[in-house]
């Protein structure tokens, strides 16, 4: 299995608080990407990197702001957080061989109130 | 506009039994990628098709990539309770090129298999 860990894994905050969530490979891809999964909407992009300090918006990236110093870590930042973004979020890694196969993290569970 | 459909949203069935789940897709995609994610993990990839009419077996689940690369099924033969989970598919987006890095990924199809 690809070296992807996500932290917090689970989180409670509430309505305003500024919330990150971070995702750290060890794979040394060069490519890493943060998803929501909501109910009746599947996983959507929300930012991805291709590479240090290279970031793009994804379909849903209101709201959202990312940072990756370094190879390993990629950081998703909701600077105010909004019950709408009461989600699972997954972080997910790339070599882009073949179809751009992306390998993803075990999700964090965050719930604003 | 959701570039990938995947049908059926939800199937329920006794194991032992076959089934089949398709994605489709009005557009040509050049890869397809399949993923099953189990309840509170991630997607796992389970196979990649590039050629279109390319047929791909991982031990009971037989992957077929449609001839004009619009459309792709996964089928199960003698499903286990063990294939539970949600069955995604993905791919890059048409018209993407070599440049992009994205993937599009379609809703799922949710399949829980009883004992």
């Amino acid at each position: 299995d690809a070296g992807i860990t996500q932290s917090p894994r689970h989180k409670v905050t509430e309505t305003g608080t500024p919330v990150t969530l971070r995702c750290h490979q060890t794979e040394n891809h060069r490519y890493m990407y943060w998803y929501r999964q909501d109910p009746g909407h599947g996983l959507r992009l929300i930012h991805y990197s291709y590479g240090v300090k290279d970031t793009d918006k994804g379909e849903v990236s209101d709201g959202y702001s990312v940072s990756r110093s370094k190879t390993e870590d990629f950081l998703l930042t909701l600077e105010s957080a909004t019950s709408s973004q009461t989600s699972v979020y997954f972080c997910a890694i790339s070599d882009r061989t073949g179809g751009n196969e992306q390998f993803f993290g075990p999700g964090t569970r965050l719930t604003v109130l | 506009t959701q570039l990938l459909e995947q049908s059926p949203q939800f199937l329920s069935i006794q194991e032992g039994e076959n089934l089949t789940v398709y994605c489709n897709s009005s557009s040509v995609f050049s890869s397809l990628q399949w993923y099953r994610q189990e309840p509170g993990e991630g997607p796992v990839l389970l196979v990649t098709v590039v050629t279109g009419g390319e047929v791909k077996k991982l031990k009971r689940l037989t992957f077929q990539f449609g001839d004009a690369r619009k459309d792709s099924s996964l089928h199960i033969t003698a499903a286990q309770p063990g294939d539970t989970g949600l069955y995604l598919c993905a791919g890059p987006p048409p018209g993407s090129g070599g440049s992009n890095y994205k993937l599009t990924f379609g809703k799922g199809t949710l399949l829980t298999v009883n004992p």
